[in-house]
């Protein structure tokens, strides 16, 4: 489809192991975002990429969370050493262009830590 | 601190009847607001916005005010449908500031 995709839907995982998460935006749009949300909680901003940089990874919580964009396409958010905290839907949405409204959301990987 | 807060975590509403979800919010910088609707493992989608020079927006079945002496939005949906029956979310940002920053949501539910 034209929206944005994201994979896997759910990820299962020990606490301890890295996971990566794929993110594939609407084609065309330069600005791409990713947001964790808990349970019963709003969105929490993470990282932002305009093209393939970063401007912004004040969001980030940890050192044990990176995120990278390759060919102003595709992104993956990697957490490294997975803690059960970490559990969570981790959304990816992009806009036209920076600082572009609306965000157009994916729908999300539910990630789990046992 | 919370900057943008949704002080009602869900709302029973008459299908036919007018469904007003509300949202507060703290930073008088914010000047963009938007209004998401979510279904169970879905992501966020867009609904309406509205820039802080409207007090008003409107959308078929949706409309959304701006009280910015207030520092208050609210989303009408009249009339209200069973597939309105979702989780809402309010989010504001300033137009030089991509970053959106939400509220909790409010969960509403549409009894036929």
């Amino acid at each position: 489809g034209a929206g944005v995709s994201q994979s896997p839907s759910n990820k299962v995982t020990e606490k301890g192991k890295d996971v990566e998460l794929r993110c594939d935006p609407i084609s065309g749009h330069t600005a791409l975002y990713w947001y964790r949300q808990r349970l019963g909680q709003g969105l929490e901003f993470l990282i932002y990429f305009q093209g393939n940089s970063a401007p912004d990874k004040s969001g980030l919580p940890s050192d044990r969370f990176s995120a990278e964009r390759t060919g102003e396409s595709v992104s993956t958010l990697t957490i490294q050493r997975t803690q059960q905290e970490d559990s969570a839907v981790y959304l990816c949405a992009s806009s036209i262009s920076q600082g572009g409204q609306p965000q157009h959301f994916g729908d999300g990987t539910r990630l789990s830590i046992l | 601190d919370q900057q943008v807060k949704q002080n009602s975590p869900s709302l029973s509403v008459q299908e036919g009847r007018i469904s007003i979800l509300n949202c507060d919010y703290t930073n008088s910088m914010f000047d963009y607001f938007l209004w998401y609707k979510k279904y169970p493992a879905e992501g966020p989608t867009f609904l309406i916005s509205i820039s802080s020079i409207k007090d008003k927006n409107e959308d078929g079945r949706f409309t959304v005010f701006l009280n910015k002496s207030a520092k208050h939005l609210s989303l009408h949906i009249v009339p209200s449908q069973p597939g309105d029956s979702a989780v809402y979310f309010c989010a504001a940002s300033g137009t030089s500031n991509y970053q959106l920053i939400w509220g909790a949501g409010t969960k509403l539910i549409i009894k036929p």
